[in-house]
């Protein structure tokens, strides 16, 4: 067990609609990451929130956004949802300092959009 | 553009055996790289990690090697174990980038 919470575990909808995924980061970890894997994929970063900041942005669309609140838990937020969304989207954590560090990663999301 | 690239998709492996896993990068900004485990319906677990500064980092039964001029990193499983079967990622990362470039893994599978 990482100490990184996602919920909902599994998510199906349709496209079109809108989606909520939350995180809870580790006890302490100020930073937070989320990624989308897609089926025999890598791992795509889309972005990461420090201390309720946006810190680095990678490959998310225009569709989706992100918040950190002030409890250090995040959202990532998909709307107009397309098939091609259909993935795991996992959320990790870290202390957040100055220096590359490890992150530690969520069970993840399942994401399917009919 | 794969910044991180891991060519072999799957990899099959006795038990008691070495396992060797690749991974290539382009981009010679990168100064950290990682390797995580992952089991299905799991998250990626951290491994092992290793910072340009040095070319050889170990951890038990896992070693991780960097040879920067080729760059080029991979990671040895000795002895390879049954429950060493998963889908490894190795990952890269740029100082004061904040943003970790994953490769697409690597099945291995130990066979008792």
């Amino acid at each position: 067990d990482s100490g990184v919470t996602q919920t909902p575990k599994h998510l199906i909808t349709a496209t079109g609609q809108r989606v909520t995924l939350r995180c809870s980061p580790r006890s302490g970890d100020l930073s937070v990451y989320w990624y989308q894997q897609s089926l025999d994929q890598g791992l795509q970063f889309l972005i990461q929130y420090y201390n309720g900041e946006e810190r680095a942005k990678g490959n998310i669309l225009e569709r989706f956004s992100a918040q950190q609140f002030p409890d250090l838990h995040s959202e990532l937020n998909l709307s107009s949802l397309e098939l091609g969304d259909s993935a795991l989207y996992f959320c990790a954590s870290s202390v957040g300092g100055p220096r590359t560090e490890t992150q530690y990663f969520g069970p993840g999301t399942r994401l399917l959009v009919l | 553009d794969q910044q991180v690239k891991q060519n072999s998709p799957s990899l099959s492996v006795q038990e008691g055996r070495i396992s060797i896993l690749n991974c290539d990068y382009t981009n010679s900004m990168f100064d950290y790289f990682l390797w995580y485990k992952k089991y299905p319906a799991e998250g990626p677990t951290f491994l092992i990690s290793i910072s340009s500064i040095k070319d050889k980092n170990e951890d038990g039964r896992f070693t991780v090697f960097l040879n920067k001029s080729a760059k080029h990193l991979s990671l040895h499983i000795v002895p390879s174990q049954p429950g060493d079967s998963a889908v490894y990622f190795c990952a890269a990362s740029a100082s004061g980038t904040y943003k970790y470039i994953f490769g697409t893994g690597t099945r291995l599978k130990v066979l008792a």
